[in-house]
């Protein structure tokens, strides 16, 4: 079955330490996409990519970095920079179609 | 900057009752979309929408493009509906990214 894998689903970390998210696909979808997800707040984009090698920053990109070296995977590095890195986060993907966006089943980090 | 706003911000209903969440937006739009969050977290795609409407079992989705507005139905409510459900606008121009309403918490008691 074609899908999203995003992993781990819950990740603790010391405060002032990266982590780095996972989101890998098999759908064969150009575009990949990070959201964040606060409490009683709208979905947030941290970081797209249309294509391998390339990616562009969203409406919230500060603290955070990825990387888009092969197609099928798109992670998400949180990096000591970001204030309040506590959040959801939920990996997309599109096919550039007239679909809509796939969504994984997300990673909740919470910093210690 | 295009606002999504969703009313109501939590729902509550009986069984068997008819269902309807709002959504208005500012800007114009490729595309709205409907999608559905279980409590794990996981979302899931329900309608996506650019004129007139659109009908997949008990849930029907309506937009009206020239007053920027768009409904989410849902007919003889069940529990197994409860969920939060999520109003979103993209744009094609700007790599299909997605703005997020902040959702409508709905809880469906039998």
């Amino acid at each position: 079955d074609g899908g999203i894998t995003q992993s781990p689903k819950y990740l603790f970390r010391k405060e002032g330490q990266n982590v780095t998210l996972s989101c890998e696909q098999n759908l064969n979808h150009d575009a990949m996409y990070w959201y964040r997800q606060d409490p009683g707040q709208g979905l947030r984009l941290i970081y797209y990519s249309q294509i391998v090698n390339d990616f562009q920053k969203g409406d919230i990109a500060e603290g955070y970095s990825v990387s888009r070296e092969k197609k099928e995977s798109f992670p998400l590095t949180v990096t000591s920079a970001q204030k309040n890195p506590t959040a959801f986060y939920l990996c997309a993907t599109w096919d550039r179609g007239r679909q809509p966006q796939h969504f994984g089943d997300g990673t909740r980090l919470s910093i210690l | 900057k295009n606002e999504v706003e969703q009313s109501p911000q939590n729902l509550t209903a009986q069984e068997g009752e008819f269902i309807t969440i709002n959504c208005s937006y500012s800007v114009g739009i490729s595309a709205l979309h409907w999608l559905q969050q279980h409590p794990g977290g996981g979302i899931v795609s329900l309608f996506m929408l650019s004129s007139g409407k659109k009908k997949h079992g008990r849930l029907i989705a309506t937009i009206n493009i020239q007053e920027k507005h768009s409904s989410l139905h849902i007919t003889a409510s069940h529990p197994r509906d409860s969920a939060v459900y999520i109003c979103a606008v993209s744009y094609m121009e700007y790599g299909n990214k997605l703005v997020f309403g902040a959702g409508t918490i709905l809880r469906v008691k039998s």
